[in-house]
């Protein structure tokens, strides 16, 4: 079965340096999304994509925040210069279609330590 | 503010017996709601999704309803297995935007022998 492949599993990295997490969304799905979910605490929307560029964003996705989609393939987010509030697993998801058929499958998610 | 409670308290219940998860919202009018099942350490995976107009879906031995008036969607797994203890979470959508979903905390479902 079709599934969402994200990169690293673990990411530790030190406080203001970047970071680039990786996703390989599932090939015929036209819609990308990155989520956050600190330990212990609900999953959050973070940014979505669609047709090349952002569709949604929320205020957690602020301007150390960046998505790209740099071929066929790939999306990824980059954090420009992590805080300790940043760790958190990081989860990329892609659907098919938007709205009222929107079902979004979700990768094993990115678990990010910032020290 | 849009407000998405679940139990917050783990259910534990027997095997064999039907487990029932609250999803209560406000100050959100969704088009349409959907439960994920989360196990530690991976990403959700969707089980079911139900529109606004539809007050009730049913997926082999799960169940879920939807009253827009009472704010409330009910899961419902019947016969349970161990293998079904997990994080239940539901997710709201709305139409129009980036299609993002906003997800209540979970409950914690544990399914003893």
């Amino acid at each position: 079965e079709p599934e969402v492949t994200q990169t690293p599993s673990h990411q530790v990295t030190q406080m203001g340096q970047e970071v680039i997490l990786r996703c390989v969304p599932i090939s015929n799905h036209l819609y990308f999304y990155w989520y956050r979910q600190i330990l212990g605490q609900k999953v959050e929307f973070l940014v979505s994509f669609y047709n090349n560029e952002i569709s949604e964003k929320s205020e957690i996705f602020d301007d150390q925040f960046s998505v790209e989609r740099p071929d066929g393939s790939n999306f990824t987010l980059k954090i420009r210069s992590t805080k300790l509030e940043d760790s958190a697993m990081y989860f990329c998801a892609s659907s098919v279609s938007g709205g009222a058929k929107n079902i979004q499958y979700f990768g094993a998610g990115t678990r990010l330590s910032v020290l | 503010s849009q407000k998405i409670e679940q139990n917050s308290e783990a259910l534990n219940i027997q095997e064999g017996k039907t487990a029932t998860l609250t999803c209560n919202y406000t100050n959100y009018s969704p088009a349409y709601l959907q439960w994920y099942r989360q196990d530690p350490g991976r990403g959700p995976v969707f089980l079911l999704l139900i529109r606004e107009n539809e007050k009730e879906k049913r997926k082999e031995r799960l169940k879920v309803t939807f009253d827009t008036t009472l704010k409330q969607s009910l899961f419902h797994i019947t016969a349970s297995q161990p293998a079904d203890s997990a994080t239940y979470l539901c997710a709201l959508g709305a139409l129009g935007g980036g299609n993002k979903l906003t997800f209540g905390t979970g409950t914690q479902l544990k399914v003893e022998l």
